[in-house]
């Protein structure tokens, strides 16, 4: 089955306690791409990588990092984490973008709260 | 920088009715837009994916139409079900390889059975 996972689902941490959230698709996409949702804000781009080796950042970079050593994998890297980075963290791919076809395939989301 | 508004931001009609759900972006020179659908403790489900030179979609029940040079999609759910209930969200790709996707903040929708 075509999909993007991500783990943990939930996790509650600490402030400053280094922590990864894994991200990982079967579909043989080249885009990946890190969001977070926040309530009135939406859903904002923190991150993406249009191949391997390959990484940009999006609209709230600040406090993250994120690696693409292998086509499948897109691991969000919170070094420090802090209070205001609890949020709803969604992993998503698509083949190509900007094709005008492309669809882009979310992962089921990671609920992280630092206390 | 492009914007994406969604109308209304809740709606709760009776089972079987048909509705409409609005979006409106800022800067018309987009790719393609597409309509999601986000359950509770889920990820974001494609709905459907209009392109820049389209002006509708269909996929079952649903309808989603494109007016690129007003900056208005619609989406249009017949014979609503409670199974629809589900938070809707508009997305906007505005950019050249580089930019991801623009979201709307979404209209909850609750089907009353």
């Amino acid at each position: 089955e075509a999909q993007v996972t991500q783990n943990p689902r939930y996790l509650i941490t600490v402030t400053g306690k280094k922590l990864t959230v894994t991200c990982s698709q079967n579909m043989n996409h080249e885009y990946m791409s890190w969001y977070r949702q926040d309530p009135g804000l939406g859903l904002r781009q923190i991150y993406y990588s249009m191949n391997v080796e390959v990484t940009d950042k999006g609209d709230v970079p600040e406090g993250y990092k994120v690696s693409r050593k292998e086509k499948r994998n897109f691991p969000l890297i919170l070094e420090s984490p802090s209070p205001n980075q609890t949020s709803l963290y969604f992993c998503a791919s698509s083949l190509v973008l900007p094709r005008v076809t492309d669809t882009q395939y979310f992962g089921p989301g990671t609920r992280l709260t630092v206390l | 920088k492009q914007e994406v508004t969604q109308i209304p931001a809740a709606l709760s009609v009776p089972e079987g009715e048909n509705l409409v759900l609005n979006c409106s972006f800022t800067d018309s020179a987009i790719y393609n837009l597409q309509w999601f659908r986000q359950d509770p403790g889920k990820g974001l489900t494609s709905l459907l994916l209009i392109q820049s030179s389209q002006r509708e979609q269909t996929s079952g029940r649903l309808n989603a139409s494109l007016d690129k040079s007003s900056g208005r999609s619609t989406l249009y759910i017949a014979a609503s079900q409670p199974g629809d209930s589900a938070t809707y969200l508009c997305a906007v790709h505005s950019g050249g390889g580089a930019d991801g996707l623009t979201f709307g903040k979404g209209t909850h929708l609750i089907i009353q059975p």
